[in-house]
């Protein structure tokens, strides 16, 4: 079974800050990884997805790398807003099942002013 | 464009009642997926459709739920004699298509029914 772990749990920094957020998984054998950011009572947004053949992903102050072999994959957040709070969440899909996400427990990130 | 909606917003209901939540896909989009929420956690994986098929229900967790999407479009997930522990979130999501091209693969979510047992 696929397990995804995300570390840490939350975090409180002050605007400005460069972040690190990380995920890992138990199986390498994935087909893809995304990036979803969700805020209180909302759904969850894509930020960015990586194919398993690739090694990053930028999209505005977000790059997020994948290390297929090793499990791990990281979300860097440049230059925090207020703005940037929110939980995110990492989650993978597997060739096998079609496309079904599994789940990290998502990282609750407070940037304050 | 319209994005994924889900209805109702809010449910309460009484332990034993059953229920109905509603999933509006983006229109064109052949994937459609079933997630449940509980407070605190990732999302957990409960069915997935391409068009009308069911292709994957292995994570319903009793035989209490049921999906469907009968003309490929609209899907409705039902819940029958709810208990405490089924009160979550439960969130839609579709895409265009699985297997193809990256950008068509990002599933885009809905803003998700909060369902209370009491």
């Amino acid at each position: 079974k696929q397990e995804v772990t995300q570390i840490p749990a939350a975090l409180s920094v002050p605007e400005g800050e460069n972040l690190v957020l990380n995920c890992s998984f138990t199986d390498s054998a994935i087909y893809n990884l995304q990036w979803f950011r969700q805020d209180p009572g909302k759904g969850l947004t894509s930020l960015l997805l990586i194919q398993s053949s690739q090694r990053e992903q930028t999209s505005g102050r977000l790059n997020a790398s994948l290390d297929k072999s090793s499990g791990r994959s990281t979300l860097y957040i440049a230059a925090s807003q207020p703005g940037d709070s929110a939980t995110y969440l990492c989650a993978v899909t597997r060739g096998s099942t079609l496309g079904r996400l599994y789940f990290g427990r998502g990282t609750q990130l407070t940037v304050w002013p | 464009g319209a994005g994924v909606s889900q209805s109702p917003r809010y449910k309460v209901a009484k332990r034993g009642q059953d229920v109905a939540l509603r999933c509006d896909p983006i229109s064109g989009h052949v994937s459609l997926f079933w997630y449940q929420q509980a407070l605190g956690q990732g999302p957990e994986f409960l069915t997935y459709f391409q068009n009308e098929a069911q292709l994957d229900k292995s994570g319903l967790p009793s035989d209490r739920f049921f999906a469907e999407r009968p003309e490929g479009s609209v899907s409705t997930l039902k819940i029958q004699r709810t208990q405490q522990e089924d009160s979550a979130v439960y969130l839609c999501a579709s895409s265009l298509k699985h297997g193809t091209r990256a950008n068509q693969e990002t599933q885009y979510f809905g803003p998700g029914t909060r369902l209370l047992v009491l």
